[in-house]
Order: structure tokens, then C-alpha cells, then sequence
């Protein structure tokens, strides 16, 4: 089993859909990490967070520490949003920047 | 400002030959990290430099593997005697400081690595 699961790994949506992407974690973090990866393949940090909740424009991430789970939102999506979404973990042990990965969601967003 | 660059941004190479990819930080980030990208995998670890300290090492898949930075700012990865399945995208990133709530990660665009 992976330390970092994400769900679903294919997701494709309608342009103004609400979109939710999950992501849990087997390990004690000391935060976790949305990144965006555009079709070319450049990444892009979105969020860095601990606990609560974060929000940017239509982009929202939400953690419980306790459940080990993590959500990244979408509202009102947009084709410009197509990317895959990857979520990251930084342990509570070892190097304090050393990521964990999860594979990845493909989100496609159509017309 | 510059972002993080990395050359070439494709590499086709024979297998047993070395190879040596490049990555130029933002300047005056302390923080630099190789990352590597199978096709179909997700990101893995491989290399983590913070300042004068001992880099963490511990992602480097084997021995043909190694990193260096230096003076602090330029970082090039080395794989020798290249083996079909080194290729990937090797992703480089960097940060003014060590992760944490005010010090983001900016990713390079990667370097495109064939083994043939």
C-alpha cells in the first residue's frame, strides 16, 4: 500500500461542475502539498497546509489531521483547470523536506 | 525573475553511457531537490541540498546515481553507466528556505531523459 492514495485517478467534469479530489495518507505529517502538473508538464505549487482549510480564487484545500485525509475543491471549473493534480506529504520524521508523492488525478474539463 | 531552469531539456542517450543534467536554483534559494518522473509513476525523491548541510541522499536509487551543488547555487545530476529504465523526467525544484508555510517550492521544467 502506498503511504500516499489519491482518488480518482481519472476524473473528467463539464465546465462549471464542482470538482473534489481526495487524497489520504498512511504517515504522521507535518504538512501536505497540492501541486498542479499542466499538460506540458510544467508543476506548480498550489497549497501548503498543516491544518483547516486554505482557499485560492476557485481553488480550496481542506486536511483533517486526524482522519489523514486531504480534499482539493474546484468550484466553477474550467477547461484551463485540465491538469493532473498530485498530492505530497512531508513526514513528521526524517528530512523535514522530503516529499511523499501520490500518483496523480487526471482531471479532464469539457464544454 | 528567472525561474528554476534545468538543461537540456531533452536527452537521448545509448545505454552505459553517463550522463549529466543541470539545474539552475532561483537565485538566493537555499533549498534545491531533484525529483524524478517515470512514465506512468508518480514523483519520487531522490536528492535534497539545503545550504553548507550534508545533502539527504536517501532517494538516490542506486549507487550509479550522485548530485552535486555548488557554491551553493548550481546543482547537476549525474547517472552513470545508464540503464533503460533511468528514463524519466527529472524534475528540479528549489525554495528560499526549507519547506514550511512561508517557503514555496518552484519546480524547473524538467529534463526529458531516453535511454536507448
Amino acid at each position: 500500500k502506498n503511504e500516499v492514495e489519491q482518488s480518482p485517478q481519472n476524473l473528467t467534469a463539464q465546465e462549471g461542475e464542482f470538482i473534489t479530489i481526495n487524497c489520504s495518507y498512511s504517515v504522521g505529517i507535518s504538512a501536505l502539498h497540492w501541486l498542479q502538473q499542466h499538460p506540458g508538464g510544467g508543476i506548480v505549487s498550489l497549497f501548503m497546509l498543516s491544518s483547516g482549510k486554505k482557499k485560492h480564487g476557485r481553488l480550496i484545500a481542506t486536511i483533517n489531521i486526524q482522519e489523514k485525509h486531504s480534499s482539493l475543491h474546484i468550484t466553477a471549473s474550467h477547461p484551463r483547470d485540465s491538469a493532473v493534480y498530485i498530492c505530497a506529504v512531508r513526514s513528521n520524521t526524517g528530512t523535514a523536506s522530503k516529499l511523499t508523492f501520490g500518483t496523480g488525478t487526471r482531471l479532464q474539463v469539457t464544454l | 525573475g528567472a525561474g528554476v531552469s534545468q538543461s537540456p531539456s531533452n536527452k537521448v542517450t545509448e545505454k552505459g553511457k553517463d550522463v549529466e543534467l543541470r539545474c539552475d536554483p532561483i537565485s538566493g534559494h537555499t533549498a534545491l531537490y531533484w525529483y524524478r518522473q517515470s512514465l506512468g509513476q508518480g514523483l519520487e525523491f531522490l536528492i535534497y541540498f539545503q545550504g553548507n548541510s550534508a545533502p539527504d541522499k536517501s532517494g538516490l536509487p542506486s549507487d550509479r546515481f550522485s548530485a552535486e551543488r555548488t557554491g551553493g547555487s548550481v546543482s547537476t545530476l549525474t547517472i552513470q553507466r545508464t540503464q533503460q529504465e533511468d528514463s524519466a523526467v527529472y524534475l528540479c525544484a528549489s525554495s528560499r528556505g526549507p519547506l514550511s508555510s512561508y517557503n514555496e517550492q518552484f519546480f524547473g521544467p524538467g529534463t526529458r531523459l531516453t535511454v536507448l
